[in-house]
């Protein structure tokens, strides 16, 4: 089975401070992508990483950034947190094979307050 | 862009009623579709998957179909259990890449 691993399942930071999400999978998966979930809004593709040292804008990237220097792991980085990034982010990965038809595994997601 | 619209909830049915969650989606080309579902306090498993128009994807009792003409792609299930509480997403996916567009969800209560 795929397991896709979060650092933390709840972490509390105070507004400014710059904050690391960490994600690892183990199946040797090219692709790996960090969402945010709030109610009403379903999930938001934040930023996503097709391979090592290549990342690529999802819908909403501002106020983020991500890292990734080796391909089992896909960090998101909040560079000044703010409240409004209050959230739950959750991370996912997927092999590419036929893009489309390949479907995203996912951590159990880290629930995030800020201060 | 791409888009998927879900029924609007929440839903709380009683314990061996007919389920149906309506999700309808717009894309260019030919999307695969999914359905996701979210236990309490987990994250995203894949419930099911319809890869081409009148696919029907199926599991655990759970079946939707791959409809191109009125584009949808409807869960159905015919008879639900209290373990089936949870939040449910239908997604489709761009045939150029691996992003996941989703719908906003909605949450089914079971109820004994």
């Amino acid at each position: 089975d795929v397991k896709v691993t979060q650092s933390s399942r709840y972490l509390v930071k105070r507004t400014g401070e710059k904050v690391f999400l960490e994600c690892v999978q183990d199946m040797d998966h090219e692709n790996m992508f960090w969402y945010r979930q709030d109610p009403g809004l379903g999930l938001r593709l934040i930023y996503f990483s097709y391979d090592v040292k290549m990342k690529e804008k999802g819908d909403i990237p501002e106020g983020y950034s991500v890292s990734r220097e080796k391909k089992e792991r896909f960090s998101l980085i909040l560079e000044s947190a703010s409240t409004n990034q209050t959230s739950m982010y959750l991370c996912a990965s997927s092999s590419s094979g036929a893009p489309s038809n390949q479907p995203q595994h996912f951590g159990d997601g880290t629930r995030l307050s800020i201060l | 862009g791409d888009s998927v619209t879900q029924m609007e909830g929440p839903v709380t049915l009683s314990e061996e009623a007919f389920l149906t969650i309506n999700c309808t989606y717009t894309a260019t080309g030919y999307p695969s579709l999914f359905w996701y579902v979210q236990y309490p306090g987990e994250g995203l498993q894949l419930l099911l998957k319809a890869t081409k128009a009148d696919d029907k994807g199926s599991n655990k009792g759970f079946e939707a179909t791959y409809r191109k003409e009125t584009t949808s792609f409807h869960l159905e299930k015919g008879s639900v259990q209290v373990s089936d509480s949870a939040v449910y997403f239908c997604a489709l996916s761009d045939q150029a890449n691996s992003k996941l567009t989703f719908g906003k969800g909605i949450t089914l209560s079971v109820r004994p």
